[in-house]
């Protein structure tokens, strides 16, 4: 069974451009999360979506950040435009439903570097 | 947003010593979660824990939450190199939302 497949998997792009970050779910997995690792601040929870809804994007760091999740079985997180504090490594997590007790896969994650 | 203290921040040992790993709060949690992180990779899941006091074991790895919920351990018997890696205690504040501690990083040589 395939588990949480993310793409690309290293994008370095130049300040100021657009960054799309696409998730494509564990199949059957209702919940999609969205995180962020930095040496600096660890990994944050950026967003979460249940059904397709987005349900808490308070981790969400500025305007210039935004998920989408068009059906359940992929979701995208752009960042426009990109600046260089944004360079971390994002993980896109599944799970089946948004109880507490319910793993969370993780994909192998995105390094992104904005120079 | 609740926050979790890992100790220590890194941990180099010899092959066969054994570890503890500490994850520390001021707030309850609904339950603590356990992951290991190896480099160029996403966390994986090795252990939740949702009973106060509760322990759980997963081969040589020991896993404890506080009576109070507030704070969790795990303990590594007789390491071993492949036990390297990120270890990530994270608790959850309500409906599978987690909060992440920052890491302990375990180097295990031979």
């Amino acid at each position: 069974d395939a588990g949480v497949i993310q793409s690309p998997r290293h994008e370095v792009t130049e300040m100021g451009q657009e960054v799309t970050l696409r998730c494509k779910p564990i199949s059957g997995h209702n919940s999609l999360f969205w995180y962020r690792q930095t040496m600096m601040r660890g990994l944050e929870l950026l967003i979460y979506f249940n059904n397709n809804v987005p349900i808490d994007d308070s981790g969400m760091p500025e305007d210039r950040f935004s998920a989408k999740m068009p059906n359940a079985s992929f979701s995208t997180l752009k960042i426009q435009p990109s600046e260089p504090r944004d360079s971390a490594v994002y993980f896109c997590a599944s799970s089946r439903e948004l109880a507490g007790t319910d793993t969370q896969y993780f994909g192998p994650g995105t390094r992104l570097t904005v120079l | 947003t609740q926050l979790l203290e890992q100790s220590p921040q890194f941990l180099s040992i010899q092959e066969g010593e054994n570890l503890t790993v500490y994850c520390n709060s001021s707030s309850v949690f609904s339950s603590l979660q356990w992951y290991r992180q190896e480099p160029g990779e996403g966390p994986v899941l090795l252990v939740t824990v949702v009973t106060g006091g509760e322990v759980k074991k997963l081969k040589r790895l020991t896993f404890q939450f506080g009576d109070a919920r507030k704070d969790s351990s795990l303990h590594i018997t007789a390491a071993q190199p492949g036990d390297t890696g990120l270890y990530l205690c994270a608790g959850e504040e309500y409906g599978n939302k987690l909060v992440f501690g920052a890491g302990t990083i375990l180097r295990v040589k031979s």
